[in-house]
C-alpha cells in the first residue's frame, strides 16, 4: 500500500466550477498534512497546511481533514485558468520522520 | 525575505561523473531536505539535515550523499552518475526539523545525465 494516494486525474473543470481533489494516507499516526501546487516546469508551492479534523479555508481554497478515515481533500472554488497545475498532497510519516508525497493530481480549468 | 535558492539551475553530465548541488535555505531556517522528482516516481525523499547532522535518509543508494554547513546551507553529491539519475532535484527548507514542519521549496536543479 502506498503511503499517500491521490485520485490520479487528470481533472478537467470549467472556469468558475469547484475542483475537488482527494488524498488518502496509510500512517494512522500522521498529524500534519499539506497541499502543494506545482506548475509545469516549476517547483512545488505551498497552498495550505492542516493539522486538525474539519475544514480550513484560505481564500478560494478549502482543505478538509478526517483522521478517522485517513482522508484529506482540497476544494478549489470558483476555479480559474491560473489554477491549472498539478496538486500534491503531502503527509508526515511519523514512523520514518519524513514527509511523503502523493503522485499528484493534474487539474485543467477550461475557460 | 528571500526564498530558497538552488544552484546550478541546470546541469548536463555524462554517466560515471559526479555532481554537487547547492541549496541555501530561507534566512533563519535550520532544516534542509532534499527530494528527487521524476515523472515515473514522483517526489521522493532523499535526506534531511538539521544543525549539520543528517536526521533521516530515504531509500537511495550510497552514491547519494549530502552535508550541511554551519550557516545551514546544504550540498548534495551524486557520484558515479547513472542515466536514471536524470531528474529535478529539489531542496526544501523549514524552521525546525521533522516532518511536521512546513517546508518551502527552492526552484530546483534539473540534472540531465547522458
Amino acid at each position: 500500500q502506498k503511503e499517500v494516494e491521490q485520485n490520479s486525474g487528470p481533472l478537467s473543470v470549467p472556469e468558475g466550477a469547484i475542483a475537488s481533489l482527494n488524498c488518502t494516507y496509510s500512517d494512522r499516526g500522521s498529524q500534519s498534512f499539506f497541499w502543494y501546487r506545482q506548475y509545469s516546469g516549476k517547483s512545488p508551492e505551498l497552498i495550505m497546511s492542516i493539522y486538525s479534523n474539519g475544514d480550513k479555508e484560505d481564500g478560494r481554497f478549502t482543505a478538509q481533514l478526517n483522521k478517522a478515515s485517513q482522508y484529506v481533500s482540497l476544494l478549489i472554488r470558483d476555479s480559474q485558468p491560473s489554477d491549472s497545475a498539478t496538486y500534491l498532497c503531502a503527509v508526515n510519516i511519523n514512523a520514518d520522520y519524513k514527509l511523503s508525497f502523493g503522485a499528484g493530481t493534474t487539474v485543467t480549468v477550461r475557460a | 525575505k528571500a526564498g530558497v535558492t538552488q544552484t546550478p539551475r541546470y546541469l548536463i553530465k555524462t554517466r560515471g561523473q559526479q555532481v554537487t548541488l547547492s541549496c541555501s535555505p530561507i534566512s533563519g531556517h535550520r532544516s534542509v531536505s532534499w527530494y528527487q522528482q521524476t515523472p515515473g516516481q514522483g517526489l521522493q525523499f532523499l535526506f534531511e539535515y538539521f544543525s549539520e547532522t543528517q536526521r533521516n535518509k530515504g531509500n537511495f543508494p550510497g552514491r547519494f550523499s549530502g552535508r550541511q554547513f554551519s550557516n545551514s546551507r546544504s550540498e548534495m553529491n551524486v557520484s558515479t552518475l547513472e542515466l536514471g539519475d536524470s531528474a529535478l532535484y529539489l531542496c526544501a527548507s523549514s524552521l525546525e526539523a521533522g516532518s511536521d514542519a512546513t517546508q518551502y521549496f527552492g526552484p530546483g536543479t534539473r540534472l540531465l545525465v547522458l
